[in-house]
């Protein structure tokens, strides 16, 4: 079956320092890529997604790769802010009706 | 703003005693999930309903029930709650049934107590 292994946390960082999440993913086929983002208190919130292999997908600095030789999809950014503390999950769709999704990785960034 | 809804945001419940989470979303959406998530375990799935008039069990069905109510709405109810449902309780909804590169939307939470 599907699944989807992210490093575990938490990741504690000082501010301008460069982030990578690492997120491997087993699935059949071609899935579907995303990361979520979870503020404290809040729900998830899509952070960024990528629908075929090489795309590359960003926002708000962030950005993930779709590999498909690694089956990887890592988050990076290249100047983390406190403001970017928060519990990140991979997820992947493999055309189903639900994400298979990974254990979250929580980043503190400290100023 | 377009979304999913979930209420309540907090609850406090008694052992034994039973509620329902509610859950709406007005994408028009035909997917709706409900999940839970505890501290170092990640999100589980404890039923989802790939379109109206279907549901299904999840990882963690044990103790709830759902209905789909319509397109819109998605409850989740706790017959005889247990200390062991304490949690934070999160609906989503989305296309991917059809195989939609959106994903999830999803509420922001019901943060339930079983005392």
């Amino acid at each position: 079956g599907d699944s989807v292994t992210q490093m575990e946390g938490p990741v504690t960082l000082s501010e301008e320092a460069f982030l990578t999440i690492n997120c491997t993913y087993t699935a059949t086929g071609y899935p579907s890529l995303f990361w979520y983002v979870q503020y404290p208190g809040e729900g998830l919130q899509l952070l960024l997604k990528a629908t075929k292999a090489d795309d590359k997908g960003s926002n708000k600095g962030f950005e993930a790769t779709y590999r498909k030789e690694t089956t990887s999809f890592h988050l990076e950014k290249g100047s983390v802010q406190v403001s970017d503390s928060a519990v990140y999950f991979c997820a992947l769709s493999s055309g189903y009706s639900t994400l298979t999704f990974g254990k979250g990785t929580m980043l503190l960034v400290s100023p | 703003n377009a979304g999913v809804t979930q209420t309540p945001k907090f609850q406090v419940l008694k052992t034994g005693q039973s509620m329902t989470l509610q859950c709406a979303q007005d994408m028009n959406h035909n997917s709706m999930y409900w999940y839970r998530q505890d501290p170092g375990m990640g999100l589980r799935l404890i039923y989802y309903s790939a379109s109206e008039g279907t549901t299904d069990k999840g990882e963690v069905p044990n103790g709830y029930n759902v209905s789909r109510l319509n397109k819109r709405e998605f409850s989740l109810r706790l017959e005889s709650a247990a200390p062991s449902q304490t949690s934070v309780y999160f609906c989503a909804s989305s296309e991917l049934g059809r195989r939609s590169v959106d994903g999830y939307t999803f509420g922001s939470g019901t943060r339930l107590t079983v005392v």
